[in-house]
């Protein structure tokens, strides 16, 4: 079993649609959890963390974790053509930072 | 202020010759890590750096592979020996401070195409 899983999708969504991206992780020692959005030939960018159970808001985008469940996700709202890209769910454990990343989800939205 | 600046951007080179990637943290950022990412696959852990110090050195994948961060700042990785099975994108990342809600901001990346 992978320690950080996600689908690979491709998750194609209409513009306008909510993506629903998911991840689930082994470690349950796990304190952090977060989402980058990577483009093509780009390097990843953060765009959400979150450390407590329950949801995190930050503009179209919600991150939920369930720690119970090991389970965290990242909603989109009104998705857009520019939010097409990999989305990668990372997990940090209980020192110093490292991070472990799932393969990604790759999220197509079509107009 | 700038990012993590990474160079050379792209690197091709022949089997068998050693190569060195160079990573500049963003300034006041102790705590720099090195991933790989291999074709359509997520990032694999190197080794993480704490100040000059290397606590965790787990990720690198042989001998080959070794890396040093002087000053507290700039970081290299050293592949010597490259084999064909080396050619990925080679990211690097810092972060303030130690601890594991820390987020870590990634440079551009070098990507290195072993011939």
């Amino acid at each position: 079993q992978k320690e950080v899983e996600q689908n690979s999708g491709p998750l194609s969504v209409p513009e306008g649609a909510i993506a629903s991206l998911n991840c689930t992780y082994s470690d349950r020692g796990s304190q952090s959890f977060f989402w980058y959005r990577q483009y093509s030939g780009k390097s990843p960018e953060l765009i959400m963390f979150i450390y407590s159970n329950g949801d995190k808001e930050d503009g179209r985008f919600t991150a939920q974790l369930n720690k119970a469940s090991q389970y965290v996700s990242l909603l989109i709202r009104d998705s857009q053509p520019s939010d097409s890209a990999t989305y990668l769910c990372a997990v940090g454990g209980t020192s110093y930072g490292k991070l472990t990343f799932g393969q990604g989800t790759i999220l197509t939205v079509h107009p | 202020g700038a990012g993590v600046s990474q160079s050379p951007s792209n690197k091709v080179t022949e089997k068998g010759k050693d190569v060195e990637l160079r990573c500049d943290p963003i300034s006041g950022h102790t705590a720099l890590y090195w991933y790989r990412q291999s074709l359509g696959q997520g990032l694999e852990f190197l080794i993480y750096f704490q100040g000059n110090s290397a606590p965790d050195k787990s990720g690198l994948p042989s001998d080959r592979f070794s890396a040093e961060r002087t000053g507290g700042s700039v970081s290299t990785l050293t592949i010597q020996r490259t084999q064909q099975e080396d050619s990925a994108v080679y990211l690097c990342a810092s972060s303030s401070a130690v601890g594991a809600a820390k987020t870590q901001y990634f440079g551009p990346g070098t990507r290195l195409l072993v011939l």
